[in-house]
């Protein structure tokens, strides 16, 4: 009964660090993505996939970067971290049509110092 | 321009009041739209989807005007948890694009 797992649920970097956050579904979900939630801002949207080999950008994708070789796992790449990716990180995936409801992970804390 | 934009909030209510909130949208090839929860530091939590004819679940109320592109969600005898962040959320195109979100609205109802 996993659904989204997301690991690391916190994370501490120091500027100019790489870390990749992952993200794993077992629901067979074609479409992933990733938001970032800023007090505030609500949750942006920095990539997403519609399946495995396809992803695009979304609001904010500066400073990320993503990949899709299986169904199950959409990892999210920060290549040299900054201090304004600190943020909680979301991923969440949903099956087909309009009406599919989105699934979330539980969310990774991270603070680039 | 935000693509999905939501009253600012936060509203403060007492028990039992009725309150709305407000989402309008700015792009017209938007398909799907939704309402989410978010409770304090948890991740956001499908409340009701929002359809064309108006759609209602108990308490709540969802309202969609296609040529106003606007959503409204109602919530009516309110309880204190209900206190969280509600989500206006609009599926663009075609059924996989984009997810966008708005903001958020903060409710929190007071004994």
């Amino acid at each position: 009964n996993a659904g989204v797992t997301q690991t690391p649920k916190f994370q501490v970097l120091k500027t100019g660090q790489s870390m990749t956050l992952q993200c794993a579904q077992d629901m067979n979900h074609e479409y992933m993505s990733w938001y970032r939630q800023d007090p505030g801002m609500g949750l942006r949207l920095i990539h997403y996939s519609v399946g495995a080999g396809i992803t695009d950008q979304g609001e904010v994708p500066n400073g990320y970067n993503v990949s899709r070789s299986t169904t199950e796992d959409f990892p999210l790449r920060l290549l040299s971290a900054a201090p304004s990716q600190t943020s909680v990180y979301f991923c969440a995936s949903k099956g087909q049509g309009f009406t599919g409801e989105l699934f979330f992970g539980e969310g990774s804390r991270l603070t680039v110092l | 321009r935000k693509e999905v934009e939501q009253d600012p909030g936060p509203f403060n209510v007492p028990e039992g009041a009725t309150v709305a909130f407000n989402c309008t949208y700015s792009n017209s090839a938007s398909q799907s739209f939704f309402w989410y929860r978010q409770d304090c530091r948890k991740e956001p939590k499908l409340l009701m989807s929002v359809y064309s004819s108006g759609n209602e679940d108990g308490r709540f109320t969802a309202q969609l005007n296609r040529a106003s592109q606007y959503i409204s969600l109602l919530i009516r005898d309110s309880k204190l948890s209900d206190s969280a962040t509600y989500l206006c959320v609009v599926n663009r195109g075609t059924s996989y694009d984009k997810v966008i979100f708005g903001p958020g609205t903060s409710l929190s109802v007071i004994p």
